[in-house]
């Protein structure tokens, strides 16, 4: 069964304090692994889109990692700040013949970051 | 600037009452999606569309229809609204082709009641 899994649930860290976020997954066909940020109340938006073939991408402070034969993933932020608090939702996209397939979704981290 | 939206972003109906959320987009996307997002859940596919007539069933499709008139418009219809159905639901949009972001609307809560 297709399934993203993505670890802690919840975190909480002080501003200013690097964190790392994980996601595992058993999605196959893999296409693409991509990190999303949600912020209460409003729709996901995109940090980064990874093919098999890319280890590391950095989006400003974030810095996601993918691990394509462990099938592993993670999300790195750096120095955090208060606008950092939200669900991080990572998302493994199907193959699907050169066609966007199915999104199979974690359920999320919810950082908070406190001052 | 581009963007999507959805209205109503909330909405208050009956059990057995037909329900349509819509969703604009003008990013002139051919691909468009519908998810529903629940507690405990990831999101979860409902219908997509790769284009002007063509429609898609998802994961959680029963209960669920769209149609595709135009490119920018998918407008999802709940046949007849069931308590189960109570969640938050997204729509969004990318270019054709493998790779592309999603771009998400800002959601519309529905409870069935």
């Amino acid at each position: 069964k297709n399934q993203v899994e993505q670890s802690p649930q919840s975190l909480i860290i002080l501003e200013g304090k690097n964190c790392t976020l994980q996601c595992n997954y058993t999605v196959s066909p893999f296409s693409n692994l991509r990190w999303y940020k949600q912020d209460t109340g409003r729709g996901p938006v995109s940090l980064t889109i990874m093919t098999f073939s890319e280890n590391t991408k950095s989006n400003g402070r974030y810095t996601a990692t993918l691990d394509a034969d462990t099938k592993q993933s993670s999300l790195h932020i750096t120095a955090s700040q208060l606008s950092d608090s939200a669900s991080y939702i990572c998302v493994v996209s199907l193959y699907y013949g050169g066609s966007q397939g199915n999104l199979i979704f974690g359920k999320g981290t919810k950082l908070s970051v406190k001052p | 600037d581009a963007e999507i939206t959805q209205s109503p972003r909330h909405k208050i109906t009956e059990t057995g009452r037909q329900v349509t959320l819509a969703c604009h987009q003008t990013w002139n996307h051919n691909n468009m999606f519908w998810y529903r997002q629940d507690l405990g859940h990831g999101l979860r596919l409902i219908h997509y569309s790769y284009g002007v007539q063509d429609t898609n069933k998802g994961e959680v499709s029963d209960g669920y229809s769209v149609s595709r008139s135009n490119t920018e418009d998918l407008p999802l219809t709940l046949e007849s609204a069931a308590s189960s159905q109570t969640s938050v639901y997204f729509c969004a949009s990318s270019e054709s082709g493998d790779g592309y972001e999603q771009y998400f609307g800002p959601g519309t809560r529905l409870t069935v009641t």
